[in-house]
């Protein structure tokens, strides 16, 4: 099983700053890797898939990086509603398998 | 609007059998992929199943596997997942998913997520 670590466990940050998100694989996951934002009692949603294309409807702010097993999600400049928690998804390998997850707060 | 809605949640008991659905509408719901991912309250997503488009293939995680059948019926656009010899450690919320446009096994869009607590 692939796994995915995700760094930092929660990052604090201001509306307006830079955000990076971290995700490494235990193995090349090559660049079959997504991310989705969950906010509190909603469903996740599907921001970036294989690594770098976004999803229908997400902003152009988030942007996604890396190949093999380091990932990165960056959001530019964060708006309000950009407070949630963040997961990176891997498909190269059953089971598919998520990191642990980034809570991005408002400092 | 494309939507996915699940039902069948609740409380059972340790051993008990729960069967949960997940109505699709707004797509082409026999084009799909099906997938269905769990989550304790407050913890991460876990993938639980995933079923092709027509039904023939079915994958299981293996803390389900022997335990949870994951069917689907076209006809009716409507995905199942039937529970059985269900654990305290089954307790969570399971989300039905659907496979994206560009790859089965991206998750777009998701249901809302249904409650199963396993509990005596």
């Amino acid at each position: 099983e692939i796994v995915l670590t995700q760094s930092p466990a929660t990052l604090s940050l201001s509306p307006g700053e830079r955000a990076t998100l971290s995700c490494r694989a235990s193995q090349s996951v090559s660049s079959y890797l997504a991310w989705y934002q969950q906010k509190p009692g909603q469903a996740p949603r599907l921001l970036i898939y294989d690594v770098s294309n976004r999803a229908t409807g997400i902003p152009a702010r988030f942007s996604g990086s890396g190949s093999g097993t380091d990932f990165t999600l960056t959001i530019s400049s964060l708006e309000p509603e950009d407070f949630a928690v963040y997961y990176c998804q891997q498909r190269s390998s059953w089971p598919i398998t998520f990191g642990q997850g980034t809570r991005l707060e408002i400092k | 609007e494309v939507q996915l809605v699940e039902s069948g949640g609740g409380l059972v008991q340790p051993g008990g059998s729960l069967r949960l659905s997940c109505a699709a509408s707004g797509f082409t719901f026999s084009g799909y992929w099906m997938h269905w991912v769990r989550q304790v309250p407050g913890k991460g997503l876990v993938w639980v199943s995933r079923i092709n488009s027509g039904g023939t293939s079915t994958t299981y995680a293996d803390s389900v596997k022997g335990r949870f059948t994951i069917s689907r019926d076209n006809a009716k656009n409507t995905l199942y997942l039937q529970m059985n010899s269900l654990r305290a450690e089954d307790t969570a919320v399971y989300y039905c998913a659907s496979g994206h446009s560009s790859s089965y096994n991206w998750f777009d869009p998701w249901g809302q997520g249904t409650l199963v607590t396993v509990s005596s």
